[in-house]
């Protein structure tokens, strides 16, 4: 069974550049995954960050973006700020009505 | 503004069953495929079923296969998971979450609160 893989752990000066990655344990990421992005923080409902790759939802900042980087999935925050401290998920369709979740990065603005 | 409202969480001994409801408001309740999707205490997240806006389709998770129901009442608005012989490893917080309505977009759109479920004797 491919298992989808994260850092579980990330940090990140304030003003900083990150990209946070989402894999495969079998394979390479592709759009045809239509990898998505996720923020929560503790006791909160995720937030949709980026869908299909690289399509920002409504209302995110453009500091946030995605991409295919190599056989990953990445997502980049450029300019870190103090409220990016939060786990960051990704999700993959795998297809046949099949929907798979990373196991978070928790990303730490220090 | 689009809400998700879970609801229906609680303490349940293994084995027993329950039923959440989620319920919606903002938007148009039956142009959108609903999921549920879980959180145990302290772990990541677990997509668990999905339903299509008219109800006619519905994929679960292989965890909660024949145990598990996604279901919908369009004209109330609402969203519902019943759940079976319910195992330990089934407590999480489940949210309800929308999908997205762009044709060919796999994702989901905009969460409500999670309700918490807790399977234990």
């Amino acid at each position: 069974q491919t298992v989808v893989t994260q850092e579980p752990s990330f940090s990140v000066s304030p003003g900083g550049t990150v990209t946070l990655t989402c894999g495969l344990t079998s394979g390479s990421v592709s759009t045809n995954y239509y990898p998505s992005w996720y923020q929560q923080t503790p006791g909160q409902a995720p937030r949709t960050l980026i869908y299909s790759t690289n399509t920002r939802s409504s209302g995110v900042p453009d500091r946030f973006s995605g991409s295919i980087l190599g056989n990953k999935a990445a997502l980049t925050i450029t300019g870190a700020q103090a409220d990016d401290e939060s786990d960051y998920y990704c999700a993959m369709y795998m297809g046949s009505g099949v929907w798979v979740f990373g196991g978070g990065t928790k990303l730490t603005v220090l | 503004q689009v809400q998700l409202v879970a609801s229906g969480g609680g303490v349940v001994q293994p084995g027993g069953s329950l039923r959440l409801s989620c319920a919606a408001s903002g938007f148009t309740f039956n142009n959108y495929g609903l999921h549920w999707v879980r959180q145990a205490p302290g772990k990541g997240l677990e997509w668990v079923a999905f339903i299509r806006f008219d109800g006619t389709l519905t994929y679960y998770a292989d965890s909660v296969k024949g145990r598990f129901t996604i279901s919908r009442d369009n004209s109330k608005n609402s969203l519902y998971l019943q759940m079976s012989s319910l195992r330990p490893e089934d407590t999480a917080v489940y949210f309800c979450a929308r999908h997205g309505v762009a044709a060919a977009t796999y994702y989901f759109d905009f969460w409500g609160q999670g309700t918490l479920v807790t399977v234990s004797s």
